[in-house]
């Protein structure tokens, strides 16, 4: 158990509509990193949020959104949403900034049908 | 764009040999080298890191070595069990936090 916790588990919705994934990371660790995987992807980085602010971004589209609120917790939102949104979504956190060890959560499965 | 580049997708090894995964990298700003081993229906976990000031790193049965010049990194696993099999990632990190992953690489380990 990596001490990250992400919700749901599981996520099945249809093309159009808007979810939201939460993710709660370890005690103490001020940064939190999503990322997205599928088969033919792999892991692609999204974003990362440290202490509330926008850390760096990677290929997240604008039709995706993700916020660190004042408890460090982290939401991602993904509005209309397609058929290649469905993958697997990973939070990962860690203490601080630049090259720290990231732990990850168990992941969303996200079906979009 | 950036890019990392992992070799091979996939590994098969008898049980008690090595295994090497090697990785390259492109974006020159990358200065933090992580490796996570993936299993099935799981997060990655790390398993070890390497940082750009430092050429070799051992964990037991797992070490890590980089050589910056070429922007190369490789994974060794020696004696192998039957529980390292698992998808393996590389990673390259820049000093401003952009994450870039290797594709992985599914190592099968046969007992």
């Amino acid at each position: 158990d990596s001490g990250v916790t992400q919700t749901p588990k599981h996520l099945i919705t249809a093309t159009g509509q808007r979810v939201t994934l939460r993710c709660s990371p370890r005690s103490g660790d001020l940064s939190v990193y999503w990322y997205q995987q599928s088969l033919d992807q792999g892991l692609q980085f999204l974003i990362q949020y440290y202490n509330g602010e926008e850390r760096a971004k990677g290929n997240i589209l604008e039709r995706f959104s993700a916020q660190q609120f004042p408890d460090l917790h982290s939401e991602l939102n993904l509005s209309s949403l397609e058929l290649g949104d469905s993958a697997l979504y990973f939070c990962a956190s860690s203490a601080g900034l630049t090259g720290g060890e990231q732990y990850f959560g168990p992941g969303t499965r996200l079906t979009v049908t | 764009g950036e890019n990392v580049e992992q070799h091979p997708s996939t590994l098969s090894v008898q049980e008690g040999d090595s295994a090497v995964i090697k990785c390259t990298y492109s974006d020159s700003a990358s200065n933090y080298f992580p490796w996570y081993k993936q299993e099935l229906g799981k997060g990655p976990q790390l398993i070890i890191d390497i940082r750009s000031n430092v050429g070799e790193k051992k964990d037991q049965r797992i070490a890590v070595t980089l050589n910056k010049t070429a922007k190369h990194f490789s994974l060794h696993i020696t004696e192998t069990q039957p529980e390292d099999s698992a998808v393996y990632f590389c990673a390259a990190i820049t000093y401003y936090d952009k994450v870039i992953f290797g594709p992985g690489t599914s190592l099968s380990v046969i007992p």
